[in-house]
This record gives structure tokens, C-alpha cells and sequence, in this order.
């Protein structure tokens, strides 16, 4: 089944731990995304990857870094969490670059206290 | 700065009629817009795109209109059903090829 699956899915930690939030996709995909959603703002999108080892900032990256070391896994690093960073995270993908429907994954919700 | 909006933060509608969900665009470069749906709990879905080459595009029982001259972009679904309920969000293509920035979302809510 082609899917998207971030781990873990949920997560209540305290501020200053790092963290790692794992995203991987078996469709084969180019591109990936990570977002975050908030109550009344939407998604907004943190950090992109049009390919392997090619990463881009969104418009939210503060506080966030990406890597993408081999297509189907694109882990997103919370190095010194901080509360404004509670959120659900959303991870997705797509086939092409850009112009293309992304499939997501069922998010991850995180907690910094 | 660019800027994807909503008209309405809900909608509730009958079951069998007809829903339009509206949202407003800033930037007219834009080139590629998108619906998504979220159900509770889950991630969005994709459910139509459109490219700014046209003007209408339909799928299953849903129908994207792209006005290009107000910056105005709509979902419409037919004859809408209980299983249509959840947040609607519409996105453009933003600054870059891989920039995608997302409206607020409509709560659609269908009453039996």
C-alpha cells in the first residue's frame, strides 16, 4: 500500500531535547515536505526536498532542520525544542517537482513543555 | 506577500445539495492550485488541482473553478453526502517549485 508514515505519532517532551520526527515514503517520490498545523493558521510548510540531498527552507524553518540522505526518508530535527514549536506536524510527498498532488502522512502531534 | 485565504470559516449544508467552498489568492503568478480534505484525525487528501492554463476542471462529483481576474478559486461538490465532512483547504504553488502555501480551511459540516 503506498503511504506516507511519520513516527512517532505522538510525543510529549520538555524544552531543550532534542528530537527526531521520522518520515518515509515507499512510493518512490522526489519531493518531500514537512508542515505544521495550528489552530486558525492552516498548514504551513516548514522545510522541502525536491530530491536527495537537495533541501529548501519553507516559510516557518526557524527552529528546524531536515536531511535528506536516501530518497524514501526525510527526517525532520528539533535540536532545542521550545513550546511555540507544540504542534501537528504533517510530512508528505509527491512524484515530481512541484505541480503535483502531495500525499500526506497522519501527523505527528508533539508537545514541548 | 502571498496569501491564500478562505470567505468562510464553515459551511453547513443539507445532504444532496449542492457545497461551494471559496478561497481568495494573492499573488498572480501563481500557476498550480490545489484542494486538499482533512477528516478528524487524518492527514490531508488530495482531491482536485487545477493549473492556471484553465479555467474549470472536474472530477467525481467536484468541480474547481479558477478565476484568474479576481483571484478567486471555488470547490464545488454535488449532491453532498454525510462522508463530505471535514476541512477543506485550498493551496497555491508559492515562491519557488517546491513552495506550497495552504488557505485556513472551511469546516464543511453536511446535515442529515
Amino acid at each position: 500500500e503506498a503511504q506516507v508514515t511519520q513516527n512517532p505519532r505522538y510525543l510529549i517532551t520538555v524544552t531543550g531535547k532534542k528530537l527526531t520526527v521520522t518520515c518515509s515514503q515507499n512510493m518512490n517520490h522526489e519531493y518531500m515536505s514537512w508542515y505544521r498545523q495550528d489552530p486558525g493558521l492552516g498548514l504551513r510548510q516548514i522545510y522541502y526536498s525536491m530530491n536527495v540531498e537537495v533541501t529548501d527552507k519553507g516559510d516557518v524553518p526557524e527552529g528546524y532542520k531536515v536531511s535528506r540522505k536516501e530518497k524514501r526518508n526525510f527526517p525532520l530535527i528539533l535540536e532545542s525544542p521550545s513550546p511555540n514549536q507544540t504542534s501537528l506536524y504533517f510530512c508528505a510527498s509527491s512524484s515530481r517537482q512541484g505541480n503535483q498532488p502531495q500525499h500526506f502522512g497522519d501527523g505527528t502531534r508533539l508537545s514541548i513543555l | 506577500g502571498e496569501s491564500v485565504g478562505l470567505h468562510l470559516p464553515t459551511l453547513s449544508v443539507q445532504e444532496g445539495d449542492n457545497s461551494i467552498i471559496n478561497c481568495a489568492y494573492s499573488n498572480s503568478a501563481s500557476d498550480y492550485f490545489i484542494w486538499y480534505k482533512q477528516e478528524s484525525g487524518k492527514g490531508p487528501q488530495f482531491i482536485i488541482d487545477i493549473r492556471s492554463n484553465m479555467d474549470k476542471r472536474q472530477g467525481q462529483r467536484v468541480t474547481v473553478l479558477l478565476n484568474k481576474t479576481v483571484k478567486h478559486l471555488s470547490l464545488q461538490i454535488a449532491a453532498t453526502q454525510p462522508g463530505d465532512s471535514a476541512v477543506y483547504f485550498c493551496a497555491e504553488k508559492g515562491r519557488s517549485q517546491g513552495n506550497l502555501i495552504f488557505g485556513k480551511g472551511t469546516k464543511l459540516s453536511v446535515k442529515p
